[in-house]
């Protein structure tokens, strides 16, 4: 079974912290997603990596920056963490046109 | 940019049939998911299709789509409370990775 991990199912953090979110996928997937899941929005990408070092922006990267330095992780960055992204924040991975698999969530509140 | 539309609630009562519905904007979209959350969890893959089918069915789940409409539909029959959870349209565009999801339906199974 395909698995993709997220370090932690709850944060709380305060306004201005650097905050890291890590996900791990272990399925050797080139694709890696970070969206944010806001009531009413639906899933938003914020950013995703379609190989090693390599990233693009979705439709939401203000305020955020992604790390992939292996394969298997892709960390998203909140460089100064503000209560507007405090939010549900969902890991994906997937091959080349498959399906994506998602990570748990990762419930991050911002005080 | 593509876009994906969902009604954001549904109630129906146990045993009865549950239709969700999709609209999308991509023509170009090479396959269209369906995904469910349950409450606390990620996203699970539920169905997908391709885009030159008109229908498939798995078990309890029919999916229909209508290319020309761009409309998608997930039914599912004899719904049951464990149905309850909030189900996601996807499409995949045709030359990318991205996934774009709607807003999500809220299913809600009365007993």
């Amino acid at each position: 079974d395909v698995k993709v991990t997220q370090s932690s199912r709850y944060l709380v953090k305060r306004t201005g912290e650097k905050v890291f979110l890590e996900c791990v996928q272990d399925m050797d997937h080139e694709n890696m997603f970070w969206y944010r899941q806001d009531p009413g929005l639906g899933l938003r990408l914020i950013y995703f990596s379609y190989d090693v070092k390599m990233k693009e922006k979705g439709d939401i990267p203000e305020g955020y920056s992604v790390s992939r330095e292996k394969k298997e992780r892709f960390s998203l960055i909140l460089e100064s963490a503000s209560t507007n992204q405090t939010s549900m924040y969902l890991c994906a991975s997937s091959f080349e046109n498959t399906e994506a698999f998602f990570g748990q969530g990762t419930r991050l509140t911002v005080v | 940019g593509e876009d994906v539309e969902q009604s954001l609630f549904l109630s129906v009562r146990e045993g009865d049939s549950s239709v969700i519905n999709c609209t999308y904007t991509d023509s170009s979209s090479t396959y269209l998911y369906w995904y469910k959350q349950e409450p606390g969890a990620g996203l699970q893959l539920l169905t997908y299709i391709f885009s030159n089918m008109d229908m498939k069915q798995d078990q309890r789940l029919t999916v229909l789509l209508n290319k020309k409409d761009k409309h998608l539909s997930l039914r599912i029959a004899d719904t049951q409370t464990g149905d309850s959870a909030i189900y996601f349209c996807a499409d995949r565009e045709e030359y990318g990775n991205k996934l774009v999801f709607g807003a999500g339906t809220i299913l809600r199974v009365k007993s």
